[in-house]
């Protein structure tokens, strides 16, 4: 078992839809990243969270560190959202991040 | 600069041969980090570095993996006597400080084939 799991591992929406991905983890951590990786390849920092909720524009991240849960939302989602967003973790005095496989979300027009 | 550079941003070798893969941080950012994408696969950390210390190394594969960093600045992976399964795309990334507390800023990678 993955110490990270996301779901869904794909996901297609109708642009304008409401996007929710999760992310579960197994160990304890000090950090839980979202990264998004567009088609060409190239990385994007969305958020880096410890606890609560963090607002970009139409980027919502949440996490519950009781639970080992974060979902990343999407509002009025739209064909340039189309990436892999994945989720990784950090560990107590660890700079290592370990990553989950990714969702890779697709809006259609 | 105004981002990470890597270079090269493609590398064919033939296997058994030794490659130098290079990252140009952002200026100022003390962390630095590497990983690896094998085709259709996620992400894996190799190693970082805090300013040239290498604190952790855990990830590099096998001992024909080796990185250094020089001046807080640039820095090298080199992978010696490459084999097939060395082919992935090699992402660095720099942060102005540990945790990624303010971030990670990627680098857009370089594509090693091993052949």
């Amino acid at each position: 078992k993955n110490e990270v799991e996301q779901s869904p591992q794909n996901l297609t929406a109708q642009e304008g839809e409401f996007i929710t991905i999760n992310c579960s983890y197994s160990v304890g951590i000090s950090a839980l990243h979202w990264l998004q990786q567009h088609p060409g390849g190239g990385i994007v920092s969305l958020f880096m969270l410890s606890s609560g909720k963090k607002k970009h524009g139409r980027l919502i991240a949440t996490i519950n560190i009781q639970e080992k849960h974060s979902s990343l939302h999407i509002t009025a989602s739209h064909p340039r959202d189309s990436a892999v967003y994945i989720c990784a973790v950090s560990g107590f005095g660890n700079e290592k991040l370990t990553f989950g496989t990714g969702t890779r979300l697709t809006i259609i027009p | 600069g105004a981002g990470v550079s890597q270079s090269p941003s493609n590398k064919v070798t033939e296997k058994g041969k030794d490659v130098e893969l290079r990252c140009d941080p952002i200026s100022g950012h003390t962390a630095l980090y590497w990983y690896r994408q094998r085709l259709g696969q996620g992400l894996e950390f190799l190693i970082y570095f805090q300013g040239n210390s290498a604190p952790d190394k855990s990830g590099l594969p096998s001992d024909r993996f080796s990185a250094e960093r020089t001046g807080e600045s640039v820095s090298t992976l080199t992978i010696q006597r490459t084999q097939q399964e060395d082919s992935a795309v090699y992402l660095c990334a720099s942060s102005l400080a540990l945790r990624g507390y303010y971030g990670y800023t990627f680098g857009s990678g370089t594509r090693l084939t091993v052949v």
